[in-house]
């Protein structure tokens, strides 16, 4: 079955630091772009990171640029966001997604159940 | 930053009946644009890519349309299950953004 499970989310104070996990597997890892995409509660959807196969191409959103850096380990199957300066507005579930196939599924085909990350003193 | 602005924020219909969603684009994206599906309590899933493309396993009654900056989203007999949130996302340019959303309520 291919899935994507998120792991890493809880509470920190403003200012504060937290590094997301995401396991991948039933597919293969390493030719698969990856995204994490953030929901505030009640709120729509945000993109925040792609990073491309290889790592070797990055983008962030505005909002975190600066603070987050994306990563993956594809001999581990795992996608990685390194959070740090936290702020209220970060709060939100972090999902982790793959892109689908390039020329074949071009969106995000696959979503993990997301992982919930509270900004509060 | 591409902004794109979904109506009506909610639809109230009946089962049976037809849904058009909105999805407005602030320029032009060509055909790149997505759009998926939220229940409560879940991860989106994709509906259609590329404007007109249904993803594998989503019903045919689910059809999108359009190109540059209007895009519309079709259910064409609404069943029980597709009461939830829409929401178009553009895949033209970095930064990636997603509309607001419509939501789909029964009537």
């Amino acid at each position: 079955e291919v899935q994507l499970v998120e792991s890493g989310g809880g509470l920190v104070q403003p200012g504060g630091s937290l590094r997301l996990s995401c396991a991948a597997s039933g597919f293969t890892f390493s030719t698969y772009e990856m995204n994490w995409v953030r929901q505030a509660p009640g709120k729509g959807l945000e993109w925040v990171s792609y990073i491309s196969t290889s790592g070797a191409t990055i983008h962030y959103a505005d909002s975190v640029k600066g603070r987050f850096t994306i990563s993956r380990d594809n001999a581990q199957n795992s996608l990685f966001l390194q959070m740090s300066s936290l702020r209220a507005d970060d709060m939100a579930v972090y999902y982790c997604v793959r892109r689908g196939p390039r020329s074949v599924v071009e969106g995000f085909d696959i979503w993990g159940q997301g992982t919930m990350v509270t900004v509060s003193s | 930053e591409i902004v794109l602005t979904q109506s009506p924020a909610t639809l109230s219909l009946s089962p049976g009946e037809r849904a058009t969603l909105s999805c407005r684009a602030s320029q032009s994206v060509s055909t790149l644009l997505v759009w998926y599906q939220q229940k409560p309590g879940q991860a989106p899933r994709l509906l259609i890519y590329d404007a007109s493309n249904r993803a594998p396993g989503i019903p045919a009654r689910f059809s999108g349309s359009g190109s540059g900056t209007d895009f519309t989203l079709t259910i064409s007999s609404l069943e029980p299950e597709d009461f939830a949130v829409y929401y178009c996302q553009h895949r033209y340019d970095w930064p990636l953004t997603f509309g607001g959303g419509t939501k789909v309520e029964i009537e």
